[in-house]
């Protein structure tokens, strides 16, 4: 159980344009989940916390305008890289908090690897 | 504010070694810690999650241990094979239930055969 799930998996886009990613758990509702980014050779940075039905909570630095969260159900969050340029290439991975467990453990999603052209 | 550092950065053994990672976190009051994997190019994989209230978590040839006092965990790994080669990921869970994550910069582990 405890399935989290992304998509796309790859995406390579032209500098200018938007790109979507989503967040799916799969076998569980999650009112919280989690965005970060990792540049390559380093570590996992957290870029926003999203709760369902309300606005994504962004860590310093993260432009909100640039990085546009929706969490729209308890299953599914999703970010939109806006405007997407080169330095905006990354792995972006989700991850999924199960509503009613107390642990607050999070599941992790596979990632999907960025690359604007 | 919360950090978490790992080391070493990298580390070489042959198989068949025992070998020790570590993980320093700077503020005690820490919720969770939990141990990943990650692979080249790929997502984390969660070996082992320790609860506040425990000390250590084994799995298979993993053990993982806790020392809230002195800000520690370690990450043990028993008769390494080529197969445990990956870079390896601790993280702490800020206190007061925020959910919020964060990682150390990873220990790439190379076994060879």
């Amino acid at each position: 159980g405890a399935v989290v799930s992304q998509h796309p998996s790859r995406v390579i886009c032209k500098s200018g344009t938007s790109v979507k990613i989503e967040c799916r758990s799969l076998d569980f509702q999650a009112t919280t989940m989690f965005w970060y980014r990792q540049f390559p050779k380093q570590s996992l940075m957290l870029m926003a916390t999203s709760n369902e039905g309300s606005k994504a909570t962004y860590e310093q630095g993260v432009e909100k305008d640039k990085f546009l969260i929706n969490h729209a159900s308890l299953t599914l969050s999703t970010l939109t890289v806006t405007s997407a340029h080169p330095e905006d290439s990354s792995f972006y991975i989700c991850s999924a908090s199960i509503w009613d467990d107390p642990t607050d453990t999070q599941y992790f999603g596979p990632g999907t690897r960025l690359t604007v052209l | 504010k919360q950090e978490v550092t790992q080391i070493p950065a990298a580390l070489s053994v042959p198989e068949g070694e025992n070998l020790v990672l570590n993980c320093s976190f700077t503020d005690s009051a820490i919720y969770n810690l939990q141990w990943f994997r990650q692979d080249p190019g790929k997502g984390l994989t969660s070996l082992l999650l320790i609860q506040s209230s425990q000390r250590e978590q084994t799995s298979g040839r993993l053990n993982a241990s806790l020392d809230k006092s002195s800000g520690r965990s370690t990450l043990y790994i028993a008769a390494s094979q080529p197969g445990d080669s990956a870079t390896y990921l601790c993280a702490a869970y800020l206190s007061g239930n925020t959910g919020k994550l964060i990682f150390g910069q990873g220990t790439t582990l190379q076994v060879k055969p």
